[in-house]
């Protein structure tokens, strides 16, 4: 059965300071996908990232980036110099072969001025 | 391009009633997907569309049923409403096997 930990429910830092939200998965499909979504306090899930588990190679977009270590089984997000509108919960998610995703509790974040 | 639309987007009914909700998916997806998210579960699979056939389904009871049009709009029913039913219900599109897209969700209140 698939599973996702995020283990920080909240996390409160200052503008301007880097922030890293922690995402561990559980799965015994050698083919899956990872996921980052943004849900601000609209209620909207905004897509952040899609990985694949044969592509290990961290990826930046922005103040955004994405750590994935297949042996350690984590795909972590790193704001750096965090600002207020980055202020939401964070989900990370896994699929497997379909479009069924299976969710962490979430990570709510919140930025300071 | 339009994005994910879902109607109404909020609904309060009481125990024992039903329910439908609407999701019309970014043109040109052909798979929709039903979560429901609420404070205690946080946010579960209800199940899957793809080409007018249910392909996944999470653990939910047969109260919860779906369809989808050839249009790809899709509908969600909940039947005999209960208390822990109120939650967001959000709808996703995605061409397959492709990230899914969101719309904006629609809150169920049932007193």
């Amino acid at each position: 059965a698939q599973k996702v930990t995020q283990a920080q429910t909240e996390i409160s830092v200052v503008e301007k300071e880097d922030v890293t939200l922690d995402c561990v998965y559980e799965t015994r499909d050698t083919t899956y996908y990872l996921f980052w979504y943004k849900q601000p306090p609209s209620g909207e899930l905004v897509f952040l990232i899609r990985r694949n588990s044969f592509d290990e190679q961290n990826e930046i977009s922005g103040r955004y980036s994405w750590n994935f270590q297949k042996s350690t089984s984590s795909f972590n997000f790193t704001i750096t110099a965090s600002q207020v509108v980055d202020s939401a919960v964070y989900f990370c998610a896994l699929s497997e072969r379909s479009n069924m995703l299976t969710f962490g509790g979430g990570t709510r974040l919140m930025v300071k001025p | 391009k339009a994005g994910v639309t879902q109607t109404p987007r909020y609904l309060i009914k009481t125990r024992g009633q039903q329910v439908t909700l609407s999701c019309s998916p970014i043109s040109g997806h052909r798979s929709v997907s039903w979560y429901q998210q609420t404070p205690g579960q946080g946010l579960q699979f209800l199940f899957e569309y793809f080409s007018e056939t249910q392909r996944n389904k999470g653990n939910f009871p047969g109260r919860f049923s779906g369809r989808q049009f050839s249009n790809s709009r899709s509908e969600m029913n909940v039947s005999t409403l209960e208390l822990g039913d109120s939650a967001l219900y959000l709808c996703a599109s995605s061409t397959r096997g492709d990230e899914q897209f969101f719309g904006p969700g629609t809150r169920l209140t049932v007193l």
